[in-house]
């Protein structure tokens, strides 16, 4: 299956700075990418979705001055917590399709990036 | 609103024991149900369903999907303790721009 690749896998970051999180699609070219968050023992939630080239989508409730999507090529997202505080602190994991080969594909899920700030 | 309701939210069984784990959903538009296993990380795929009354399997693992009822069961028989996870419903209700909405998860524990 298809490989898509987060990092980091893990950081550690003080109140009121920035991080950003790298979102890869190893062997195939993503136009469009997924941002979810997960808190302890709930399910993912969809942030957003990341468009190459172009703006991300936000859903409701989520603020986009504070994670700030770049979609720069058709295999890079990032993810930025700017001015991170610790009620960002939470899992927070990209997935991707490979829409070459069929509109009906499963997602392949980042590692995930555990994001704590102190 | 769309959702997906899983259940049970947490079960737990013995070695070599059969689990069902349901999923029931409510979306205007359906594309197709996914179902995810997730350990400690990400989740993994196990199953995409998009047509009813096909099974689909792999290994000890069968889901299948009832578009009339709106629901999905995952089977898993003769469990082991590896098998130990959070097993996620999702579905798509749109085209390849659209992402996953989750259940909350069932918390599937097999003791020794």
């Amino acid at each position: 299956g298809a490989v898509v690749s987060q990092h980091p896998s893990r950081v550690i970051c003080k109140s009121g700075t920035s991080v950003k999180i790298e979102c890869r699609s190893l062997d195939f070219q993503a136009t469009t990418m997924f941002w979810y968050r997960q808190f302890p023992k709930q399910s993912l939630m969809l942030m957003a979705t990341s468009n190459e080239g172009s703006k991300a989508t936000y859903e409701q409730g989520v603020e986009k001055d504070k994670f700030l999507i770049n979609h720069a090529s058709l295999t890079l997202s990032t993810l930025t917590v700017t001015s991170a505080h610790p009620e960002d602190s939470s899992f927070y994991i990209c997935s991707a399709r490979d829409l070459t080969r069929t509109m009906n594909t499963e997602a392949f899920f980042g590692q995930g990036t555990r994001l704590t700030v102190v | 609103e769309d959702k997906v309701v899983q259940s049970p939210l947490s079960l737990v069984v013995h070695e070599g024991d059969t689990v069902t784990l349901n999923c029931s959903y409510e979306v205007t538009n359906f594309r197709s149900l996914l179902w995810y296993k997730q350990e400690k990380k990400a989740p993994t795929f196990l199953f995409m369903l998009t047509s009813s009354g096909i099974e689909k399997k792999s290994g000890r693992l069968s889901s299948i999907l009832d578009k009339k009822e709106l629901f999905s069961i995952l089977n898993i028989t003769a469990t082991q303790t590896g098998d130990s996870a959070v097993y996620l419903c999702a579905y798509y209700s749109g085209g390849g721009a659209d992402g996953l909405t989750f259940g909350k998860g069932t918390h599937l524990i097999i003791q020794p």
